[in-house]
């Protein structure tokens, strides 16, 4: 039972172009949703994050917008560049009066950003 | 700052054997967690701790121990290993129940045969 999914297992994006990475989960009482970036032989690091009571947030090159009706949130990375060729996990949590440390992961997209 | 180390990063385990995955952390963090990554999955939480003397189950406990008497320290016991336990191990640490604030160690990697 996959409540967070990642469709794409990989992306390839042009450098300067936008990347798109798509997620959907299936759990309606997720209010908390994040993204991580993980290279090869590291611990996943923290990206964005958004609340469920949002529909946008934006942070530099780095924008995910979250569609509660259709249960799906994308991370939008504007200009892409090669340093960004990683793989990208989703998350999601309850926000349990603050806390949002249960994290449910998506299986992860691998981009890979072309020079 | 080393942040948060893990050891051993490779290791071969025979069916039955036991082994301990360390892991500690120098950021005087409250809050230690336990995830495995399988091939093509996603990270999922084994144990997770909110400070020394008190941990919590997650979502994929069974067939691990966790201990916490240091606010350092959060070992992840394997009594009895099973192939179904090869995966990668991470450890991670933040100073609050926020997600955004956990920091991931680099991961040891398991193979049980």
């Amino acid at each position: 039972d996959q409540q967070v999914k990642q469709n794409s297992p990989s992306l390839s994006v042009q450098e300067g172009r936008i990347s798109i990475l798509n997620c959907d989960y299936t759990n309606s009482m997720f209010d908390y949703f994040l993204w991580y970036k993980k290279y090869p032989a590291e611990g996943p690091t923290f990206l964005i994050s958004i609340s469920s009571i949002k529909d946008k947030n934006e942070d530099g090159r780095f924008t995910v917008f979250l569609n509660k009706s259709a249960k799906h949130l994308s991370l939008h990375i504007v200009p892409s560049q090669p340093g960004d060729s990683a793989v990208y996990f989703c998350a999601a949590s309850r926000n349990y009066g603050g806390a949002t440390n249960k994290l449910i992961f998506g299986t992860g997209t691998l981009l890979a950003v072309q020079p | 700052n080393a942040g948060v180390t893990q050891t051993p990063k490779f290791r071969i385990l025979k069916i039955g054997q036991s082994m301990t995955l360390q892991c500690t952390q120098d950021m005087n963090h409250n809050y230690m967690y336990w995830y495995r990554q399988d091939p093509g999955m996603g990270l999922k939480l084994i144990y997770y701790s909110v400070g020394a003397g008190i941990t919590d189950k997650g979502e994929v406990p069974n067939g691990y121990n966790v201990s916490r008497s240091t606010t350092e320290d959060f070992p992840l016991r394997l009594e009895l290993a099973a192939p179904s336990q090869t995966s990668v191990y991470f450890c991670a640490s933040s100073y609050s129940s926020r997600a955004e604030t956990q920091y991931f160690g680099p991961g040891t990697r398991l193979l049980v045969l």
